[in-house]
């Protein structure tokens, strides 16, 4: 069992599209997050929602959308993308509390051409 | 001084020795400390945590912390080629609701 499973695994696109990446986990965890992992492996958070509320949002250009419709699901949409946007982005879940630790997904690698 | 700071490397080490990481944090009450290793093209899979000063001990890894100094350090002994792998310091800012901030990762490569 796959606890937190993100698609697709691999996204490649022009300049101007939009794309939707997909994110659940099983844990039964309240907080999920997306964070951005760029050539440079600097691993930085995007978004944080808690049981469907939006609690972190990074200085994150607005063409970046996250939906969370259930505490289960995080989805990441984004419009207009642009080359600089290419990078893996990682879709992660927590339970409560500050010593409980980040559950990664698979990655979502992302290439604007 | 960067939030979470970190040597990126790359550390060398010989097969068996042990291998010193190392990770500077800035103070925002800071809570609970993560280490992570990702190897190249996976996700970053958990390797300990810490919380209170001092050490604590997971099998052949050591994460030790020093909160006044504002210091975190993971020691991995018998070290070995699959140890090979970018290692991820992480930081739990308690005053941004919980957000776990991460340094840029150090590369060790085991040597055997």
């Amino acid at each position: 069992d796959t606890a937190v499973s993100q698609t697709p695994k691999y996204l490649v696109t022009q300049m101007g599209n939009d794309k939707s990446i997909k994110c659940e986990q099983n844990l039964g965890h309240d907080t999920m997050y997306w964070y951005k992992q760029d050539s440079k492996k600097f691993l930085k958070i995007m978004f944080s929602y808690n049981n469907k509320e939006l609690i972190i949002n990074e200085t994150v250009p607005n063409r970046f959308s996250p939906k969370s419709p259930d505490k289960a699901h995080l989805n990441l949409h984004i419009n207009s993308l642009e080359l600089g946007d290419s990078a893996v982005y990682f879709c992660a879940s927590r339970g409560d509390g500050y010593n409980s630790p980040l559950h990664f997904g698979n990655g979502t690698r992302l290439t604007v051409t | 001084q960067k939030e979470v700071e970190q040597n990126s490397g790359p550390l060398s080490v010989p097969e068996g020795a042990i291998a010193s990481l190392n990770c500077t944090y800035s103070d925002r009450g800071s809570q609970s400390f993560f280490w992570y290793r990702q190897y190249s093209g996976k996700s970053p899979e958990l390797i300990m945590f810490i919380y209170s000063n001092g050490d604590k001990e997971d099998g052949r890894f050591t994460a030790q912390l020093n909160k006044a100094s504002q210091y975190v350090s993971l020691l991995i002994r018998d070290s070995q080629p699959s140890d090979s792998a970018t290692y991820l310091c992480a930081v739990n800012w308690r005053e941004y609701g919980n957000k776990l901030v991460f340094g840029a990762g150090t590369i060790l490569r085991v040597k055997s």
